[in-house]
């Protein structure tokens, strides 16, 4: 069971430098999200996106754009790159029921990014 | 607004101790609440999870009740592990159904 797979797994970039974090979930979830996680600070979320074709920023969106490219994918790109986005970063889906026995959660693995 | 609160860490703990983590919370209408674990280098994992109250949610040992008269969900363990050793997470979500808050995670290392 794949889950929630994000890519890459590791990044170095430069300051200024572009990238685009890839989210793709396959349990037909209609919610996916992207948060950050840094020292102490527990997870922040960036933004996300409640359903196929919605996208809402979320505690800490400056710096980053994202794209729900379909109800599969969600990528978040950062434009350019700076050193306090060094962190690392989460993607996750749920249902969004609400049946009787609520809702849950479920995260990627994580991309470690360090900007240099 | 909505909000979780956990105890902070580290927690340090010698095999077969007692474990709890306090968590409360403040949230508007009849959240779901929940426990993730991470492992290190890993994402959250799902732990338990509780959605009304006086609701009891238990998986690999722990334990935690939704008590709303206190508005808390504290995990409970009774022999730990060194295999539990990672970082505990306490999260809510609204009834809504899109929207976790999430607690700053309690790093648990447990010593043989």
């Amino acid at each position: 069971n794949a889950g929630v797979t994000q890519t890459p797994k590791f990044q170095v970039l430069k300051t200024g430098q572009s990238m685009t974090l890839q989210c793709a979930q396959d349990m037909n979830h209609n919610s996916m999200y992207w948060y950050r996680q840094d020292p102490g600070m527990g997870l922040r979320l960036i933004y996300y996106s409640a359903s196929e074709g919605t996208t809402d920023k979320g505690e800490v969106p400056n710096g980053y754009n994202v794209s729900r490219l379909n109800k599969r994918e969600f990528s978040l790109r950062l434009e350019s790159a700076a050193p306090s986005q060094t962190s690392v970063y989460f993607c996750a889906s749920s249902p969004q029921t609400q049946r009787q026995g609520g809702n849950t959660i479920y995260f990627g693995e994580g991309s470690w990014l360090t900007v240099v | 607004g909505n909000s979780v609160t956990q105890m902070e860490g580290p927690v340090t703990l010698s095999e077969e101790a007692f474990l709890t983590i306090n968590c409360t919370y403040t949230a508007t209408g009849y959240p779901s609440l929940f426990w993730y674990v991470q492992y290190p280098g890993e994402g959250l994992q799902l732990l338990l999870k509780a959605t009304k109250a006086d609701d009891k949610g238990s998986n690999k040992g722990f334990e935690a009740t939704y008590r709303k008269e206190t508005t808390s969900f504290h995990l409970e363990k009774g022999s730990v592990q060194v295999s539990d050793s990672a970082v505990y997470f306490c999260a809510l979500s609204t009834n809504t159904g899109n929207q976790f808050y999430f607690g700053t995670g309690t790093s648990l290392t447990v010593i043989p």
